[in-house]
């Protein structure tokens, strides 16, 4: 089945730098990447995701950039601010039916 | 509009009883999924519903483990004869049709097996 890997585990930045988290993925047949953001205590918010017919996907400070060849994606967030601060997934789609393998996470912390 | 709702958000139990967890879904959403997340890890597929079928279970981890979605909107999942392994968050997510498409979660449910 489809594995997902998630580096770092944790990611600390300065308030305006950029902060970037990459994943890797096993199964070539998947075919949807969504990017959520955790809070504490709160369930997953979906911020961002891509499909395998596009390699690259922006929204204001959020780029998600897919390379399926080398079977890897990853979530760019510039000009971060304390409020970016948060637990980030990254996952893949795995089949017909819809059901997300997710990494790990990433802690990110943006020092004001 | 409303979210995707669950119910309730905070459930002690003690080890050996039965638990019932709901999720109300958004509008019109069709698929809906259930994830188990444990506390520094990410959500893990449990079962998935296309309607009022289970499409796909293969993320429960035994028999006693269950959900139903009877009239293909709320869903219930079920666990039996609770276990201290179980204490995690259960999220609930919906899905316009499933396959490649947003999902959207809840809060989830956090359980805690004494």
């Amino acid at each position: 089945g489809e594995n997902v890997e998630q580096h770092p585990s944790t990611l600390s930045v300065q308030e305006g730098d950029s902060a970037v988290i990459k994943c890797t993925y096993s199964d070539s047949a998947s075919n949807y990447f969504p990017w959520y953001k955790q809070e504490l205590g709160k369930g997953p918010q979906l911020i961002i995701d891509i499909r395998s017919n596009v390699g690259e996907k922006k929204d204001q400070r959020i780029a998600v950039t897919l390379n399926k060849t080398a079977k890897h994606f990853s979530l760019h967030i510039t000009e971060t601010q304390p409020e970016d601060s948060a637990v980030y997934f990254c996952a893949a789609s795995e089949g017909s039916q819809g059901n997300l393998i997710f990494g790990k996470g990433t802690k990110l912390s943006v020092k004001p | 509009g409303a979210g995707v709702s669950q119910t309730p958000s905070n459930k002690v139990t003690e080890k050996g009883k039965y638990v019932e967890l709901r999720c109300d879904p958004i509008s019109g959403h069709t698929a809906l999924y259930w994830y188990r997340q444990s506390l520094g890890q990410g959500p893990e597929f449990l079962i998935y519903f296309q309607g009022t079928g289970a499409a796909d279970d293969s993320g429960l981890p035994n028999d006693r483990f269950f959900a139903v979605r009877p009239e293909g909107s709320v869903s219930t999942l079920k666990i039996q004869r609770t276990e201290r392994g179980d204490s995690a968050v259960y999220l609930c997510a919906s899905s316009p049709w499933g396959s490649a498409n947003e999902q959207f979660f809840g809060p989830g449910t956090r359980l805690t097996v004494l």
